[in-house]
Order: C-alpha cells, then sequence, then structure tokens
C-alpha cells in the first residue's frame, strides 16, 4: 500500500533562518507530487506542484522553493524565513492517469516563524 | 481561474441531527470533479466523498451525500445522523479533469461542530 510521510511535524525558527521540509511517499512510481499551505482561518492554498524529477511549477511568487531530487522525494526550501511563512503545510501525491487521479495527503508539518 | 466559496465558516449540529454545508464555485470548464475533505484536529486531510460533473446523480457514502447542481455552480454536503466524530474543518475543492497534473482548489472551509 501507498504511504506519505512528511517530516518534521512540528518546526519553531526564528524570522531570517532557512527551511527544509520533506515530503516522501512509498509504495507508487511517478506520483504527481503537491504542496499545498493552510494559513491560520484560510483554506489550502497550492504552493507547487511536480509531475517529474526536476519538474516544479509554482502557482503563487513567494519566498519559497520547492525541488524534487529523487522520483518520490519532495523538499519545500526557504532561505530566509518571513512571519507570513507560518503555518501548516501538506504535501499530497496522486497517480499520474488519464483519468481521475485522486490527491492523498500526508500528515502535515506545522510551521511557526517567530 | 476556477474559485471555490464556502460561505459558513462555523456551524454546529446536535448529535443525531442533520447539517448541510454550502459551497459555490466558479468555473468554465464543462468536465471536473468536486470534492468534500474532513480535516479532524489532527489535522490530516480525509476524502469524504467526491462527485464527477458529467454524472447527474448525486453521490452518496453512508451518512454523506451531495446535493448537486450543475447549472447553479453548487455542490452542498449533507451530513445525516450526525456524529460527534463529524466535528471537524470541512472543505469543498474543485479539480479540473485532463490528464497530468492537476491540483485541486479548495474553499476556506467550514468549522463543523457536533454537540452532545
Amino acid at each position: 500500500s501507498q504511504t506519505i510521510h512528511q517530516w518534521p511535524a512540528t518546526l519553531v525558527q526564528p524570522v531570517g533562518s532557512p527551511l527544509s521540509l520533506e515530503c516522501t511517499v512509498e509504495g507508487t512510481s511517478n506520483p504527481n507530487l503537491y504542496w499545498y499551505r493552510q494559513a491560520a482561518g484560510r483554506g489550502l492554498q497550492l504552493l507547487f506542484y511536480s509531475v517529474g524529477i526536476g519538474q516544479i511549477s509554482s502557482e503563487v511568487p513567494q519566498n519559497l522553493s520547492a525541488s524534487r531530487p529523487q522520483d518520490r522525494q519532495f523538499i519545500l526550501s526557504s532561505k530566509k524565513l518571513l512571519l507570513s511563512d507560518s503555518g501548516f503545510y501538506l504535501c499530497a501525491w496522486s497517480v499520474r492517469t488519464l483519468a481521475y487521479n485522486e490527491q492523498f495527503f500526508g500528515p502535515g508539518t506545522r510551521l511557526t516563524v517567530l | 481561474a476556477q474559485t471555490v466559496t464556502q460561505s459558513q465558516p462555523e456551524m454546529s449540529v446536535q448529535e443525531a441531527e442533520t447539517v448541510t454545508l454550502s459551497c459555490t464555485y466558479d468555473t468554465s470548464e464543462n468536465n471536473y470533479y468536486l470534492f468534500w475533505y474532513k480535516q479532524p484536529p489532527s489535522r490530516q486531510m480525509i476524502l469524504v466523498i467526491r462527485q464527477e460533473a458529467y454524472k447527474q446523480q448525486n453521490a452518496t457514502e453512508n451518512r454523506f451525500s451531495v446535493n448537486f447542481q450543475k447549472a447553479a455552480k453548487s455542490f452542498s454536503l449533507k451530513i445525516s445522523d450526525s456524529q460527534l466524530g463529524d466535528t471537524a474543518m470541512y472543505f469543498c475543492a474543485f479539480m479540473k479533469l485532463r490528464t497530468g497534473n492537476t491540483p485541486l482548489v479548495f474553499g476556506k472551509g467550514t468549522r463543523l461542530s457536533v454537540i452532545a
């Protein structure tokens, strides 16, 4: 069966520090991968998606970047965190098929920038 | 661009009663999917129900059902016989029907509290 992992689960970082959040998927190959952010009191906002290794699309211009060094690994990074980067970050994957592809979400990372 | 609107930030319902959560969306697409996700206090996103736009029949999953009105671009969720475990944030989401990447567009959510 497929599983998706995210770490760390919780992170507290000072403003201006770097960030690296990791997401890995097991039990599937060539998945589509997504990073979403859920800010307090708001819905989920798509940040990045990837359809393959090294292929990253950004939905919203911001202080963050994403990379996909391996087929089932998706990393969210920042060189200098801002207060506004605080939130709950969710990684998701879906099967790359021709039809409907349900997205499966990881457990999330709660990031607090102080 | 697609947008999803949930006009009820918070709702409450008595245990065993029925509650309906509203969702409207805007799109120029003809083929798409609509979803309701549940996010309990654990923050894990759980798919509750999905609806294919080309299907006229409303989707049903046990106590959960939807009222899909394509012309009105409305997609409400009905929870029957509410249980305490239904307490959660509920998100309505839209997805285009196409090959390759298909990101979800979410509404801002409705916080549902089931009261004993």
